[in-house]
């Protein structure tokens, strides 16, 4: 059974770094691109950034690129967000996910619970 | 940036049928997913590559995509489909994944 456990997430000031980590099992963790998703109270889904099997390709929205950096340890099989100069409007439920297919593109076919980030001051 | 546009809610009586659209520029020529979300979960895939859906998802849903409008179909509405559906794409010509707005489905 895949599961996913996200982990990490809290308060932070503005301006304050944070590292998530998102915990796989059920599957060969190192053959499956994997993202980063968020979604903000009330908000719907925004997509954050995806990294691919090997963690060679990444990919960043334009809210964060330059400020998060995503990255995994296949022996480990977990993947990681690193947050930082973090603002208000990063506050959200943030949800790692599978992709299903063999390409980076495909669809997402499993999701963790989620980790709340909240910044403020 | 690529835009994919949902209408903000669908009304639906129990046992009729509920069409959620997904609107985007040329999104026939993409492969389009699509998720559920209740209230305080998280997602779950319901649709993939237009109209494939994963095991455990009733044959009651359906997808299709062609022009500029992409659609999930529910057949035979029950009160359990109630939820937030997210259409999802991949823009090719920025290298990021596009999810919709999101519609949220009332059953009467």
């Amino acid at each position: 059974e895949v599961q996913l456990l996200e982990s990490g997430g809290g308060l932070v000031q503005p301006g304050g770094s944070l590292r998530l980590s998102c915990a796989a099992s059920g599957f060969t963790f190192s053959s499956y691109a994997m993202n980063w998703v968020r979604q903000a109270p009330g908000k719907g889904l925004e997509w954050v950034s995806g990294l691919s099997g090997s963690g060679g390709t990444t990919y960043y929205a334009d809210s964060v690129k330059g400020r998060f950096t995503i990255s995994r340890d296949n022996s480990k099989k977990t993947m990681y967000l690193q947050m930082n100069s973090l603002r208000v409007e990063d506050t959200a439920v943030y949800y790692c996910a599978k992709v299903g297919g063999n390409s980076g593109y495909d669809h997402l076919d499993y999701w963790g619970q989620g980790t709340l980030v909240t910044v403020s001051s | 940036s690529y835009v994919l546009t949902q209408p903000p809610s669908v009304s639906v009586a129990p046992g009729k049928t509920a069409r959620i659209t997904c609107g985007g520029n040329n999104i026939g020529s993409k492969s389009v997913h699509w998720y559920r979300q209740t209230a305080g979960r998280a997602p779950v895939l319901v649709m993939f590559y237009d109209g494939d859906r994963p095991s455990g998802i009733p044959e009651r849903f359906s997808g299709s995509n062609s022009g500029n409008t992409a659609t999930l179909t529910i057949s035979r509405v029950e009160a359990g489909d109630e939820a937030d559906y997210y259409c999802q794409v991949w823009d090719s010509s920025s290298d990021h994944r596009v999810f919709g707005t999101g519609t949220k489905v009332t059953v009467l």
